[in-house]
């Protein structure tokens, strides 16, 4: 099973609004980490979190970490048509090897 | 630098066949992985490496080889395709250490029939 879960599903907003995707996660980890893949491509990195830290900004993108309650959340702040696209959480363990996926969310940004 | 690149980007497969998924790096990256994403799911790790000579299995490794002879070269391979292999599989790699962003590949996109 994956490590991750994503909530919700699809989400969809109009430009100018703020999206918020949610994260849980199973085991300890040693950073959480944000992808985002439009249509048909691969993935690209967005931001990382590591477990000792909270909140992180980047950009128009705000990311929290709550190792308490393995969860976390992605914030973009005045979206834009440009964001639509699926994005993934993903997790790395204490051993740092390999990431973990979550499922996603895809997100629609109607102009 | 070209990044992970892979090949072929696409490719149909009989039932039985095999073939290689070949994926290089020229970032020097000590960590390779294999994912396969199936439709609207997330990315599933079938294999990965720390280093040359070093594999080990992931979440689906079941139907899959690999090996790591180089730094920069980590093929797939599928032994005896199987409809349920088909996907879209992705490579990536990163650094050691505390770097830890992944750089991935456009992906192969497998159909086996």
């Amino acid at each position: 099973s994956q490590q991750g879960e994503e909530d919700p599903q699809a989400l969809s907003i109009q430009e100018g609004e703020n999206a918020t995707m949610n994260c849980s996660y199973k085991t300890s980890i040693n950073n959480l980490q944000w992808y985002r893949q439009n249509s048909g491509r691969g993935l690209v990195h967005l931001i990382l979190i590591r477990s000792n830290e909270r909140e992180k900004h980047s950009g128009r993108l705000r990311v929290t970490l709550d190792t308490s309650k393995k969860s976390s959340s992605l914030l973009i702040t005045a979206s834009r048509a440009a964001d639509t696209a699926s994005y993934f959480c993903a997790t790395m363990d204490t051993g740092r090897r390999a990431l973990t996926f979550g499922s996603g969310t895809r997100l629609q940004v109607q102009p | 630098n070209a990044g992970v690149t892979q090949t072929p980007k696409f490719q149909v497969l009989k039932t039985g066949q095999s073939m290689t998924l070949q994926c290089a790096q020229d970032m020097n990256h000590e960590y390779m992985s294999w994912y396969r994403q199936d439709p609207g799911m997330g990315l599933r790790l079938i294999h990965y490496s720390v280093g040359a000579g070093i594999t080990d299995q992931g979440e689906v490794p079941n139907g899959y080889n690999v090996s790591r002879s180089t730094t920069e070269d980590f093929p797939l391979r599928l032994l005896s395709a199987a409809p349920s292999q088909t996907s879209v599989y992705f490579c990536a790699s990163r650094t050691g250490g505390t770097q830890e962003t992944q750089y991935f590949g456009p992906g192969t996109r497998l159909l086996v029939l």
